[in-house]
């Protein structure tokens, strides 16, 4: 199994305020994910990373924010959360990445609930 | 715009028998393919892939057709077995995405025994 971890693993939070979820990788790989997961729309990527400091927007990347300042941490922000962003989040990981046929591995998930 | 789509949202099936799983998509610039299988409160596992460039791809009990013309592809299990039982995505990528993966909604597979 690829070495990714992922915290908190279950989150519990109020409208308004500031989450952030962090994802650690123990594999050196060059990129990150961040995925939601919603029933009815399989996972959906929020933001990615192709390096330290390096990172682009994906298909719901609203009410998002993301930082990298190390290989091995990725992590999510929310900055206000709202009960839409209820979901189960999953970051991956993958070591080739643009340009190349290759497989995302993918942590065991956070489950965060917006009240 | 659903890009990739599992039109199946579960399937129920014998163990010992064949699970095929369909998975459809409009992209034509997608040129791999994907299989993850995911269990209860767990992250999705990679399964199998596939190339543009070919037809079809097998590892074991697990098979992926792609059919081009058709932007289809199934993924196929046999002989199926109970611990199969899992939520099935298909996933595809470009070459120019940085390896992004869009998603299939899943579908449920009950492998019965």
């Amino acid at each position: 199994d690829a070495g990714i971890t992922q915290s908190p693993r279950h989150k519990v939070t109020e409208t308004g305020t500031p989450v952030t979820l962090r994802c650690h990788q123990t594999e050196n790989h060059r990129y990150m994910y961040w995925y939601r997961q919603d029933p009815g729309h399989g996972l959906r990527l929020i933001h990615y990373s192709y390096g330290v400091k390096d990172t682009d927007k994906g298909e719901v990347s609203d009410g998002y924010s993301v930082s990298r300042s190390k290989t091995e941490d990725f992590l999510l922000t929310l900055e206000s959360a709202t009960s839409s962003q209820t979901s189960v989040y999953f970051c991956a990981i993958s070591e080739l990445g643009a340009g190349m046929q290759d497989t995302q591995y993918f942590g065991p998930g956070t489950r965060l609930t917006v009240l | 715009d659903q890009q990739v789509k599992q039109n199946s949202p579960s399937l129920s099936v014998q163990e010992g028998r064949i699970s095929i799983l369909n998975c459809d998509y409009t992209n034509s610039m997608f040129d791999y393919f994907l299989w993850y299988k995911k269990y209860p409160a767990e992250g999705p596992t990679f399964l199998i892939s596939i190339s543009s460039i070919k037809d079809k791809n097998e590892d074991g009990r697990f098979t992926v057709f792609l059919n081009k013309s058709a932007k289809h592809l199934s993924l196929h299990i046999v002989p199926s077995q109970p611990g199969d039982s899992a939520v099935y995505f298909c996933a595809a990528s470009t070459r120019t995405s940085y390896g992004k993966l869009t998603f299939g909604q899943g579908t449920i597979l009950t492998v019965h025994p």
